[in-house]
């Protein structure tokens, strides 16, 4: 029962390096989604996924990029870090039924630019 | 343009009084809404839902009310326990067929529980 699974936990980067956030889930769920927290703020939509090959744009898309090449996968990439980029990433899978959109969380990975 | 809005960046109660978290939204399609607590170095975990055909939901000593034409919500938890402390979220979602069910999320309440 792993559910959302994100690596790593922590990281710092520095201004200009690139990296790869990863998640995995084991839910079979279609959609999939990466949040950024800042803080005192809520979370921010980045990117989303309605299912393998297709992703869309969120609120804050500017300085990432996602693949989704397969249902259990989708990896957040930095390529060029920024101080601004500093913050609490979380991604979350669901199986909406209905009405019902409830997410899954992962344990979110604390990235520091520097 | 903040969607969804909760106005108390923290509230505190004392052990065993009601909780009540409250929560306002501005975009008329959202549809269905949630309640998520979080946890310092966890990830938000899902407490309780609505859906915009009901005005209450309850789960033991969680109940979300719903108001649409005031576009407010709250949640209330009694009796309040220590355990209970953490950051809850007010989210929303249901922008049309196009949103990905994506959720829209308010800043967060910090609620402390004193025993």
């Amino acid at each position: 029962n792993a559910g959302v699974t994100q690596t790593p936990k922590f990281r710092i980067l520095k201004i200009g390096q690139s990296m790869t956030l990863q998640c995995t889930q084991d839910m079979n769920h279609n959609y999939m989604y990466w949040y950024r927290q800042d803080p005192g703020m809520g979370l921010k939509l980045i990117y989303y996924s309605v299912g393998a090959g297709i992703t869309d744009k969120g609120e804050v898309p500017n300085g990432y990029n996602v693949s989704r090449s397969t249902t259990e996968d989708f990896p957040l990439r930095l390529e060029l870090a920024a101080p601004s980029q500093t913050s609490v990433y979380f991604c979350a899978s669901s199986y909406p039924t209905g009405l019902n959109t409830e997410a899954f969380f992962g344990q979110g990975t604390r990235l520091t630019v520097v | 343009d903040q969607q969804v809005k909760q106005n108390s960046p923290s509230l505190s109660v004392q052990e065993g009084r009601i909780s009540i978290l409250n929560c306002d939204y501005t975009n008329s399609m959202f549809d269905y809404f949630l309640w998520y607590k979080k946890y310092p170095a966890e990830g938000p975990t899902f407490l309780i839902s609505i859906s915009s055909i009901k005005d209450k939901n309850e789960d033991g000593r969680f109940t979300v009310f719903l108001n649409k034409s005031a576009k407010h919500l709250s949640l209330h938890i009694v009796p309040s326990q220590p355990g209970d402390s953490a950051v809850y979220f007010c989210a929303a979602s249901g922008e049309g067929e196009t949103s990905g069910s994506r959720l829209t999320f308010g800043e967060g309440t910090q609620l402390t529980v004193n025993p």
